[in-house]
């Protein structure tokens, strides 16, 4: 199974500051057809996990633009331009590059 | 849009069997172009992929290993919904349920199920 390495474990950012989540995968998450299948989660307090980014930098549908991936192969990063109070919750990392998908162990943001 | 809705019992007695439905709208579980996912989520085990199933020409299932003698997720095209079975259950089961759509990302997901596993 590839493992998916999540650091820090928790944040806590003052309003208007950046913050970065960092996720490492124990293999290569780029595929034969030249897409990396890495995805970020937020998920918010009593909610289910909701799409933020996929194949590590394309935003999905609604999410601001505060919002940023990038990376390859192993080594990927979540930035938050400007955090704001409706950020807060949990943040996964995941792949679906092989079966089983597995995700990060979460990294919970919280304001300051 | 797509949504889910899931249903079931949240308290499942221990060596007997869990059981939960995932109503779909919006979409067909027959899609040839979707795949349907159950999840789970616990302190300990934190997010975990159970399996999925999909129909392309005929239907597919992948489990994951460390369920896959216990469990069955089956399509049923009649009411657009697809259903978890996971039998044996131990209180090491007790999370909280999603399932969700997707191929190489998920959205929609359920709205989620805790579900305990107690005598």
């Amino acid at each position: 199974d590839i493992v998916m390495t999540q650091t820090p474990l928790s944040l806590s950012v003052t309003p208007g500051q950046p913050a970065s989540i960092s996720c490492k995968s124990s293999q290569s998450l780029l595929q034969s057809d030249g897409k990396t299948h890495l995805y970020w989660y937020l998920q918010k307090p009593g909610q289910p996990p909701q799409l933020l980014i996929s194949e590590v930098s394309n935003r999905f549908s609604g999410v601001p633009d505060r919002f940023s991936g990038s990376g390859s192969g192993t080594d990927f990063t979540l930035r938050i331009s400007r955090v704001e109070a409706e950020d807060v919750g949990v943040y996964y990392c995941m792949h679906t590059m092989q079966l089983p998908y597995t995700f990060g162990q979460g990294t919970k943001l919280e304001i300051k | 849009q797509v949504q889910l809705q899931q249903s079931g019992p949240g308290l499942v007695k221990p060596s007997q069997t869990l059981s939960l439905t995932c109503a779909i709208s919006g979409d067909s579980v027959s899609s040839n172009s979707a795949a349907w996912h159950w999840f789970r989520q616990s302190p300990s085990r934190g997010l975990e992929w159970l399996g999925r199933t999909y129909y392309r020409s005929k239907w597919y299932n992948d489990y994951a290993v460390s369920v896959k003698s216990r469990i069955t997720i089956n399509p049923d095209t009649s009411k657009n919904q697809f259903s978890l079975q996971l039998n044996s259950v131990t209180p090491e089961d007790t999370a909280v349920y999603y399932c969700a759509k997707g191929v190489n990302w998920f959205d929609p997901w359920g709205q989620g199920t805790l579900v305990t596993v107690s005598s």
